[in-house]
């Protein structure tokens, strides 16, 4: 059963550094997304994707947030210049057309020191 | 405005015995509703939906979800809890025409064999 994969699975990173998280799509979906889950916390929406543009993002998605499909199959979030407080759980989903169900991928957790 | 809660930060109930998580919503317009389940360090798994029609929805894993229009409920139910059932159980709810899902804070469901 295809799956939404993301890598890497963990990543620790200097406060003020870029990172960059990667996330592949299941492959005829075309609605993709980024949420993410401070520890112990609920799962809050960051961005929407839709058509090479984003669709809808929320207040957390910020000026140091941004998004990119890259090629065909890749969807990456990038944080310019991370904050101890960006320290979360990142989930990417997708959907299909026609569908309101998102499917999510096992998530990325980011650490920054 | 979408709003999500689930009354109950922990449920525990007895291998054998039926299960109820339960959630109430708050949205604008007709409600898509769902159920996500997360093991420990994995990500969010689909369980089941309501989008229309039966009020009853069946999903994986033997879970079901009855949705109730008037009490604006959407509590998630199982007739025999098994312990691998143990997990982190989400609401979610989406507006119509929205794109982004909206959770609860979850609720953690332990089996006791």
């Amino acid at each position: 059963e295809p799956e939404v994969t993301q890598t890497p699975s963990h990543q620790v990173t200097q406060m003020g550094q870029e990172v960059i998280l990667r996330c592949v799509p299941i492959s005829n979906h075309l609605y993709f997304y980024w949420y993410r889950q401070i520890l112990g916390q609920k799962v809050e929406f960051l961005v929407s994707f839709y058509n090479n543009e984003i669709s809808e993002k929320s207040e957390i998605f910020d000026d140091q947030f941004s998004v990119e499909r890259p090629d065909g199959s890749n969807f990456t979030l990038k944080i310019r210049s991370t904050k101890l407080e960006d320290s979360a759980m990142y989930f990417c989903a997708s959907n299909p057309t026609g569908s309101e169900t998102q499917y999510f991928g096992p998530g990325t957790r980011l650490l920054v020191l | 405005a979408q709003s999500v809660a689930q009354p109950e930060d922990q449920v525990n109930v007895a291998e054998g015995n039926p299960l109820t998580v339960k959630c109430t919503y708050s949205v604008s317009g007709n409600p898509y509703l769902f159920w996500y389940v997360q093991y420990p360090n994995r990500g969010l798994q689909f369980l089941l939906k309501y989008i229309t029609g039966d009020n009853l929805v069946k999903g994986s894993y033997g879970f079901e979800a009855e949705f109730n229009k008037s009490q604006t409920s959407f509590h998630l139910k199982k007739p025999s809890a098994l312990v691998s059932d143990s997990a982190l159980y989400f609401c979610a709810v989406k507006g119509t025409g929205a794109n982004n899902l909206f959770f609860g804070t979850g609720t953690r469901l332990t089996v006791i064999p």
